[in-house]
């Protein structure tokens, strides 16, 4: 089974801190996703990479980066936490096209 | 155009009842649709999927209802159990894009509980 696995399952920061959120998958696929997600809107998409260092801007990238310097590994920055960045952040990876996401169990990010 | 409308947002469902969900899209280049399964502390799992050249799906219990003409899709879980209790987001996106990492769209999902 492929697995996609999130380095903190809890996270307290304070506000204005730099925050990585790391994540790794063992399948070689070449796709990577960073979603959060809020009660009553579902899955946001913030980043998405297809390849070892490409990145494109989801639906909701401000306050956001990303860095994929290696094919397993997808990390999204909170470059200054603050309180709205509140969330349970999910990292995806997938094969090529839309097929069969995998997720982790996600993060729960939050900035006090 | 790229959103997919998801009703109800909770549902509660008696032990051995139907559970039902219904999704509605407006792009009409998705050609795929899956469904995701999320259960608390979990991150969401592909449950079923299918495509708009079929009009239903079945995996054991859960069974996709696909009206192209209307554009709307549906999940149905037969008999359904408290095991069933989670959350499920319909999504849609198109492989016919020309890009590699077709985008998939999700719901805003819908709060399933099963009662004893």
């Amino acid at each position: 089974d492929v697995k996609v696995t999130q380095s903190s399952r809890y996270l307290v920061k304070r506000t204005g801190e730099k925050v990585f959120l790391e994540c790794v998958q063992d399948m070689d696929h070449e796709n990577m996703f960073w979603y959060r997600q809020d009660p009553g809107l579902g899955l946001r998409l913030i980043y998405f990479s297809y390849d070892v260092k490409m990145k494109e801007k989801g639906d909701i990238p401000e306050g956001y980066s990303v860095s994929r310097e290696k094919k397993e590994r997808f990390s999204l920055i909170l470059e200054s936490a603050s309180t709205n960045q509140t969330s349970m952040y999910l990292c995806a990876s997938s094969w090529t096209g839309p097929y069969g996401y995998t997720f982790g169990s996600g993060t729960r990010l939050t900035v006090v | 155009q790229q959103q997919v409308k998801q009703s109800p947002q909770s549902l509660i469902v008696q032990k051995g009842g139907i559970s039902i969900i219904n999704c509605a899209y407006e792009n009409t280049a998705f050609d795929y649709f899956p469904w995701y399964q999320q259960f608390p502390g979990k991150g969401p799992a592909l449950l079923i999927a299918i495509r708009p050249d079929v009009s239903e799906k079945k995996e054991g219990r859960f069974t996709i209802s696909f009206n192209k003409s209307a554009k709307q899709f549906s999940l149905h879980i037969m008999d359904s159990q408290p095991g069933d209790s989670a959350t499920y987001f319909c999504a849609a996106s198109s492989s016919s894009m020309k890009t590699s990492y077709d985008k998939v769209i999700f719901g805003p999902g819908t709060s399933l509980s099963v009662i004893p």
